[in-house]
């Protein structure tokens, strides 16, 4: 089974609206972490925003928030006010164990490429 | 503020030769991981190194091996390629805190076989 389900291939967004990308995990270890992370074309993957499994507000980094509903096991990111830069791809990542001693590998969805729209 | 260095960006080989990747961490991370990125896919997570130690290990072909040193950077050394091991190659590293363990990627290298 897919550990982190990301539906949407392509999105569109108009500029400075807001966009909702979609992800849902799915694992059976209390102790998990959740990602996000922007690959734009020219390669680079770049960290976002980030909610452990125990957090109790939602995770925000300026722009990015992260809409965490641990019961629907769903982590969508929530990019406000888009821009032209943000057109790219996005994963969604986890890990699961407690993050210690190098075993925090970090499984990616399959991504989700936004393009903003003039 | 510091990032992963990976080194060379881009690299060009024949079939059946061999590479090595590089890979310098945030100052203070103590664990580096390598990720194999195709074309078109997500990145696949292929081995990690705790405290210079091998800690986990992924989907790694044999012909690649890894070792990380005691100024904590890292090479992965890739022998007998193929064209399939065509693919961005990242490192990451992250610092093991407790509370979080965000891993921090570099620029990737991306590396064809011909």
């Amino acid at each position: 089974a897919q550990k982190i389900t990301q539906t949407q291939p392509g999105m569109f967004v108009q500029e400075k609206e807001a966009v909702t990308l979609d992800c849902t995990y799915d694992t059976s270890d209390p102790s998990y972490g959740l990602f996000w992370y922007k690959q734009p074309s020219s390669g680079e993957m770049i960290f976002l925003i980030y909610q452990g499994s125990y957090d109790q507000q939602n995770a925000t980094e300026g722009r990015y928030s992260l809409n965490f509903q641990k019961a629907r096991k769903s982590a969508n990111l929530v990019i406000s006010a888009s821009q032209l830069g943000d057109s790219a791809m996005y994963f969604c990542a986890m890990r699961e164990g407690e993050n210690s001693g190098g075993y925090q590998k970090v499984t990616f969805g399959i991504g989700t490429k936004l393009q903003v729209i003039p | 503020a510091a990032g992963v260095i990976q080194s060379p960006r881009h690299l060009i080989k024949e079939k059946r030769e061999t590479a090595t990747l590089k890979c310098y961490p945030i100052p203070r991370h103590d664990t580096v991981y390598w990720y194999q990125q195709g074309p078109g896919q997500d990145p696949q997570f292929l081995i990690s190194f705790y405290e210079k130690m091998q800690s986990d290990k992924g989907s790694i072909p044999d012909r690649f091996s890894a070792q990380q040193f005691s100024d904590y950077h890292s090479e992965l050394n890739m022998s007998s390629l193929e064209l399939g091991d065509s693919a961005l190659y990242f490192c990451a590293s992250s610092y093991d805190s407790g509370f979080t363990d965000t891993q921090y990627f570099g620029p990737g290298t991306r590396l064809t076989v011909l």
